[in-house]
């Protein structure tokens, strides 16, 4: 399986300021037919669903606020929050769709100093 | 609209079975690739399984910690996504989710809003 690891575990950020969260894939997640990284990132807050922020690494799913961004490619991804709200308080996490196991990051929580 | 509407969850002693139902709406279920994942309390995702499609093979995969223990299955005429988990250990509590996911022609991704397993004796 690909083990997916996110940095860091948990991220206080003062309200206007940037956060970025890593992630990092045990191996490559860029699919060479299609030049597609097979990577997801997700918002969860308490009680609720995850909701999905970015496909395909970088593309920002329809409604998602353009302050999130993703990039990235290969083994080395992350999540750009450029000026954080305080509606952004929630767990990412990182999400592979490559191989036929699917696998998530353990989850970054993100808080406001 | 798409729908997905988790049902089945409870209070299961260990080594019991439970099975796990997902009502579908708003999308044409036969398609699509339906996926179970699940977390535990105050932990994070955990991707459980998944079936493919009838018209793809109608195949399953699972996650190590679950396979040989649940079967995930469909039925088509009722829209509905099964998860049947037997020889349910503690570590199996957790709220289950049922996701829709479709990657092309493009990308789409529905949750439900998931249905708590208890195993505890």
């Amino acid at each position: 399986d690909i083990v997916m690891t996110q940095s860091p575990d948990s991220l206080a950020v003062s309200l206007g300021e940037r956060a970025t969260i890593n992630c990092k894939s045990s191996q490559s997640v860029l699919y060479s037919s299609d030049n597609k990284n097979y990577l997801a990132w997700y918002q969860q807050k308490p009680g609720q669903p995850p909701k999905l922020l970015i496909y395909w690494a970088s593309t920002r799913e329809s409604g998602v606020p353009d302050r999130f961004s993703g990039s990235g490619s290969g083994t080395d991804f992350t999540l750009t929050i450029s000026s954080l709200q305080a509606e952004d308080v929630a767990v990412y996490y990182c999400h592979q769709y490559y191989t036929t196991q699917w696998t998530f990051g353990q989850g970054t929580k993100l808080e406001i100093k | 609209e798409v729908q997905l509407v988790e049902s089945g969850g409870g209070l299961v002693k260990p080594g019991g079975s439970l099975r796990l139902s997902c009502a579908a709406s708003g999308f044409t279920f036969s398609h699509a690739w339906m996926i179970w994942v699940r977390q535990a309390p105050g932990k994070g995702l955990e991707w459980v399984g998944r079936i493919k499609s009838k018209a793809e093979g109608g195949t399953t995969d699972y996650a190590a910690p679950v396979k040989g223990r649940f079967i995930i299955s469909r039925d088509d005429s009722e829209n509905t996504l099964y998860l049947q988990m037997n020889s349910l250990k503690a570590e199996d509590t957790a709220v289950y989710y049922c996701q829709f996911t479709n990657h092309a022609p493009a990308f789409v991704d529905y949750w439900g809003q998931g249905t708590l397993v208890t195993v505890s004796s």
